[in-house]
């Protein structure tokens, strides 16, 4: 089972802010916080992960609370191309093939 | 385009009939996963190799599927006798591993239909 909780989906203005948020209560210290996202019939494509810092690059900003319970990817303008599956994924820091998806949040980005 | 490549994209076959499919990683890449995606689901992990050694595999890898990787590059999975409930995207990831904490990056799928 996945170790995240993510809403089901989220709808976005073009042009605005996507702030998605995942839920991790139990992770541990040595999980990092992974983010992938899918469009449509296509593999699921990586956008960032943090382990306890905030990290931010060309596509996002991956926000962790100090706790580490949870966490908000921040597309900071979105666009209609950013309309997908994304999903939150708690991992081994050392053991990348425990990778287990959720069903993800479906973000619709509209005009 | 990550770079990992998958072979054929689409498959349709009829039940019963065997099926084999490809993934070639990005290169100089050590680990190659496969993962299986139903409808509405997550991808789900389906076995792993690290160079040619297959390392793990999940319980949803029944003895009618079998994956190869028998030069360390490519990697072949092949569904014997399919069944209906075999339909789904079969996704293949790709990383380079040196103390097991790299990021895994995903090929475009093959979508298999059993009729």
């Amino acid at each position: 089972d996945a170790k995240t909780t993510q809403p089901p989906s989220m709808d976005c203005a073009e042009g605005r802010a996507a702030n998605l948020p995942c839920n991790h209560s139990t992770i541990s210290g040595n999980e990092y916080v992974y983010w992938y996202r899918q469009i449509h019939s296509q593999g699921p494509q990586y956008i960032i992960h943090g382990l306890k810092n905030n990290e931010t690059n060309e596509m996002a900003s991956l926000i962790i609370t100090e706790d580490r319970k949870s966490s908000t990817l921040i597309l900071p303008h979105a666009t209609l191309r950013d309309t997908a599956v994304y999903y939150c994924i708690v991992r081994p820091k050392y053991n990348n093939n425990d990778m287990r998806f959720g069903a993800g949040t479906r973000l619709t980005v509209k005009p | 385009d990550t770079g990992v490549s998958q072979d054929p994209r689409h498959k349709i076959t009829k039940r019963g009939q065997n099926v084999t499919f490809r993934c070639d990683p990005i290169s100089e890449h050590n680990r190659l996963y496969w993962y299986r995606q139903t409808l509405g689901q997550g991808p789900e992990f389906l076995t792993y190799f690290q160079n040619e050694a297959q390392l793990e595999k999940s319980r949803l890898l029944s003895d009618r599927f079998s994956a190869e990787r028998p030069k360390g590059s490519f990697s072949t999975l092949e569904i014997q006798r399919t069944e209906q409930g075999d339909s789904a995207m079969y996704l293949c990831a790709s990383s380079l591993d040196l103390s097991g904490g790299e990021t895994q990056y995903f090929g475009p799928g093959t979508r298999l239909l059993v009729l």
